[in-house]
């Protein structure tokens, strides 16, 4: 059964980093996009960043480009988020989530259906 | 615009039928994927493209789109389905994806 799981969320000060992890287990993670989505207290769901299948491409929403980076590790089945420069309203659950997308795109939202496996999150806090 | 636009809130007597709307000029180009969100929980992909619904969601959530207006029926609704509902498209303009302010159905 496909699963993902987050972590490395916690309490951070403005202005600190945190890099967020996730392990993907029960599918081939080397052959799909991974997006991260972040829920903000009160707020709805907000896209933030896809890295492609090879981890060749990435895109950002512009409130976290420059600050927040994507990445991942093939050999690991982990994507990460590096997220630098935090500011109080980055303050949310942050979710990872696979593109369902098959065969995933080199540029990866040239096709895009939707996000079919989440994982529970995990929570950052800046104050 | 970029945006897709839902409804704050709509409810529904148990058993009956509910649509949920999106609307955004995205939606002209691209079909919406369907979220079913408990907050603090995982989101739940309940629908996407033109017409597939995936393995294990019930067959009474169905989607439509017609023009830049995508919907979500959910026909003969249950108290489990009363959650957050956001559709999501991709933004090709400047490759993003692109969230819908979600609706939240109450099941009465």
């Amino acid at each position: 059964q496909a699963q993902l799981v987050e972590s490395g969320g916690g309490v951070v000060q403005p202005g600190g980093s945190l890099r967020l992890s996730c392990v993907a287990s029960g599918f081939t993670f080397s052959t799909y996009g991974i997006h991260w989505v972040r829920q903000s207290p009160g707020k709805g769901l907000e896209w933030l960043a896809v890295t492609s299948y090879d981890g060749s491409n990435d895109y950002y929403v512009d409130s976290v480009k420059g600050r927040f980076t994507i990445s991942r590790d093939n050999s690991r089945s982990t994507v990460y988020l590096q997220m630098n420069s935090l500011r109080s309203e980055d303050t949310a659950l942050y979710f990872c989530a696979k593109d369902l997308t098959l065969p995933a795109p080199k540029f990866p939202l040239d096709y895009f259906y939707g996000m079919d496996v989440w994982g529970p999150g995990t929570t950052v806090i800046v104050s | 615009s970029s945006e897709l636009t839902q409804d704050p809130a709509v409810s529904v007597a148990l058993g009956q039928t509910v649509t949920i709307t999106c609307r955004g000029d995205r939606l002209k180009s691209y079909y919406p994927s369907w979220y079913q969100y408990r907050p603090g929980q995982a989101p739940l992909l309940v629908f996407y493209s033109k017409n597939n619904r995936p393995s294990g969601i019930p067959d009474r959530f169905s989607g439509s789109t017609s023009g830049n207006t995508a919907s979500l029926t959910i026909t003969g609704a249950l108290a489990e389905d009363e959650a957050d509902y956001y559709c999501c498209s991709r933004d090709s303009s400047a490759n993003h994806v692109l969230f819908g302010g979600g609706t939240r159905l109450t099941v009465l």
